[in-house]
């Protein structure tokens, strides 16, 4: 059983650049069985996918934001990280890190962070 | 870039049974899309129901089903109960490690 747990501010001003960390317990981030992946609802609209990351360092990010988005691993502290710069209030969401399966079979989020509301004011 | 597609708001009996499509803008849903279904509610994360197109999660009740039907991949709920009240979202893999969201569907049981 996997826990993870989002954390950073929860206001970032625009044009900066939003940073969350997700810690991971309960398993390695060096796992081979998964991606590590950053998922967001904005207030009032659906989830939308941001990117996903192996421990190997090979990233996978949604074409919309790919311009804007870092993600990278911590392995020192079994973490991932996502950094968003040029941020506007469009951002404004709560953030989710979850996994990914690595294989096709497994090819789903599985385990959920709480979520972080991140609020960038207008 | 490619659109996934569901209804907006969809209502139900309790007790009744309720199919939720999953579709693209442009071609047809397959296996290969590694269909899933998540439920959210607010102020909770979101619940994994189905990966895999037809495969529950564990703990999810067999009320929950998933399967393709024609070009959509579907999520049928039967027995529907009032805590079944919640948005529900489907993933499809495209492929070049890319994941896209449904744009979600408001279950209501009325």
């Amino acid at each position: 059983q996997l826990y993870l747990q989002e954390s950073g501010p929860g206001l970032v001003k625009p044009s900066e650049t939003l940073s969350l960390t997700c810690a991971v317990s309960g398993g390695s981030i060096s796992s081979s069985s998964y991606y590590w992946a950053w998922i967001r609802q904005p207030p009032g609209t659906g989830l939308e996918w941001i990117g996903n990351i192996y421990h190997s360092g090979s990233t996978y990010y949604n074409p919309s934001l790919k311009s804007r988005v870092t993600i990278s691993v911590v392995t020192s502290k079994n973490q991932f990280s996502l950094n968003l710069s040029s941020v506007t209030a469009a951002d404004t969401a709560v953030y989710y890190c979850a996994t990914r399966g690595y294989s096709s079979r497994y090819n789903y989020f599985d385990y959920w962070g709480q979520g972080a509301l991140v609020t960038v004011p207008s | 870039q490619t659109v996934v597609t569901q209804e907006p708001s969809f209502s139900v009996s309790p007790g009744g049974t309720v199919t939720l499509t999953c579709g693209l803008s442009s071609g047809s849903v397959s296996t290969s899309h590694y269909p899933s279904w998540y439920q959210k509610t607010p102020g909770q994360a979101p619940r994994t129901l189905i990966y895999n197109t037809d495969t529950r999660s564990s703990g999810v009740p067999d009320r929950f089903s998933g399967s393709i039907l024609g070009n959509k991949a579907a999520l049928t709920i039967t027995g529907t109960q009032a805590d079944d009240e919640s948005d529900y979202y489907c993933v499809l893999y495209m492929g070049s490690g890319i994941s896209v969201f449904g744009g979600g569907t408001k279950l209501t049981v009325l």
